[in-house]
């Protein structure tokens, strides 16, 4: 089975500072990985996905992930925040033995402060 | 070249009635899944269909029911309406991205359907 927790359901940064969303993954096979963004009113867009390749993984929008299986850790980071970045962020995991179920985390609010 | 097309966007029903939300998959792509998001949750999945067959099912009861068109369009049907059904429904549909065995493929989202129930 496969789970997924994210920490913090509301992170608050400045603009131009770094922004760090943090995710945990529980899965009894080798996971896929996602990160989705979802701006008011609106459905989800992928940001960027892990799926056994580079564990170092660069998505759209200047965000990139770190897949570390010792830690079952997929935490977001961008160098630098943006206004536009403010939004809710989604991880989730996909069992990699083509299921294409996808269990998502809570969640986690980004507020980025001018 | 159209993404993930849902319709109605928005409705509102009162408990008890039934209700059919329409989606359109991204060209080329044959499965589709559709996934219920409460206000202020993570999505959960409800079920998904290729080759119009329904392939996997969350834990969701009866009342929801699907369908898979030869076009690889799909509707998601929920009978005898709850409060607790109030929530916003994606569909998400999949191609198929790899090699023979595995596939890597995303899942795109199409901005939902938001269901309120009176």
């Amino acid at each position: 089975a496969q789970s997924v927790t994210q920490l913090g359901s509301h992170v608050s940064v400045s603009e131009g500072a770094l922004v760090l969303l943090r995710c945990n993954y529980s899965s009894s096979v080798p996971p896929y990985l996602f990160w989705y963004v979802q701006y008011p009113n609106q459905g989800l867009q992928l940001l960027l996905k892990y799926t056994s390749a580079a564990t170092l993984v660069k998505g759209i929008n200047g965000f990139e992930a770190e897949f570390k299986k010792s830690e079952t850790s997929f935490h977001l980071t961008k160098p630098s925040a943006h206004m536009s970045d403010a939004a809710e962020y989604f991880c989730a995991v996909m069992a990699s033995s083509n299921t294409g179920k996808l269990i998502f985390g809570q969640g986690t609010t980004l507020q980025v402060k001018p | 070249d159209a993404g993930v097309t849902q319709s109605p966007t928005h409705l509102i029903k009162t408990r008890g009635q039934q209700v059919t939300l329409r989606c359109s998959p991204k060209s080329g792509h044959d499965t589709v899944s559709w996934y219920q998001q409460a206000l202020g949750q993570g999505p959960q999945f409800i079920f998904q269909y290729y080759e119009e067959e329904e392939r996997q099912r969350g834990n969701f009861p009866d009342r929801f029911s699907g369908h898979q068109f030869p076009n690889y369009s799909s509707e998601l049907n929920v009978n005898a309406l709850l409060l607790g059904d109030s929530a916003l429904y994606l569909c998400a549909s999949r191609g198929f991205e790899g090699d023979s065995i595995t596939n890597t493929g995303e899942l795109f989202f199409g901005e939902g359907s938001r269901l309120t129930v009176l």
